[in-house]
């Protein structure tokens, strides 16, 4: 099983504030990476699916980077919202076998009006 | 379109007692997985499918068994129930492997 790192576990920040979070994962064998946005009480939603060394990608106020060589990947949300907090999960695919979808641990994010 | 649908949303068990939980999605997916969630611990992967008549153990499969029917579904089994499988559980569908997932509602079980 792909060993995935996200940090930080938890953070809460006030409304208006950007932030970021980190997913770490090992770069030999890399294939893809999932980012999930994932409510209390509802089911996680994909946010952003990540393929190429240097992707980049946007929806909205939120955006990801990816290093493949580094291993790891970067959320940010510019101006949080209340309706931004969420648990925000990443799942790093390797290049062996079937890549199943196996997600970090998260990062819990609070956004206080 | 329904996407992924699981069935109970609530159940309570006794200890020892015997239950599937079913999962169906209409997007003609080829993989499917499914999951339980744990405090702090977010989503652990507990069997999934890479295709219709396929399964393979995931993280943490003791206690589980699963059965994938035809393309559309996939059950998970749970034959004599434990206090420590109390959880919600998430299946989930993919199309080809570097596109999204999607997620059923989840079904809250609780073993007493």
């Amino acid at each position: 099983i792909l060993n995935v790192e996200q940090s930080p576990q938890s953070l809460h920040v006030q409304e208006g504030d950007s932030t970021n979070f980190t997913c770490s994962f090992p770069s030999s064998n890399f294939y893809a990476l999932h980012w999930y946005r994932w409510e209390t009480a509802k089911s996680p939603e994909a946010l952003f699916v990540m393929t190429l060394n240097g992707d980049e990608k946007k929806k909205g106020r939120i955006s990801a980077t990816l290093n493949t060589k580094e291993g790891y990947s970067y959320l940010y949300i510019k101006g949080s919202q209340p309706e931004d907090s969420a648990t925000y999960l990443c799942a790093p695919k390797e290049n062996t076998g079937f890549q199943k979808l196996v997600f970090g641990t998260g990062t819990r994010l609070l956004v206080s009006p | 379109n329904a996407g992924v649908t699981q069935t109970p949303k609530f159940q309570v068990l006794k200890t020892g007692q015997s239950m599937t939980l079913q999962c169906a999605q209409d997007m003609n997916h080829n993989s499917m997985y499914w999951y339980r969630q744990d405090p702090g611990m977010g989503l652990r992967l507990i069997y999934y499918s890479a295709s219709e008549g396929t399964t393979d153990k995931g993280e943490v499969p003791n206690g589980y068994n699963v059965s994938r029917l035809n393309k559309r579904e996939f059950s998970l089994r749970l034959e004599s129930a434990a206090p420590s499988q109390t959880s919600v559980y998430f299946c989930a569908s993919q199309g080809r492997l570097n596109t999204e997932a999607f997620f059923g509602q989840g079904t809250r079980l609780t073993v007493v």
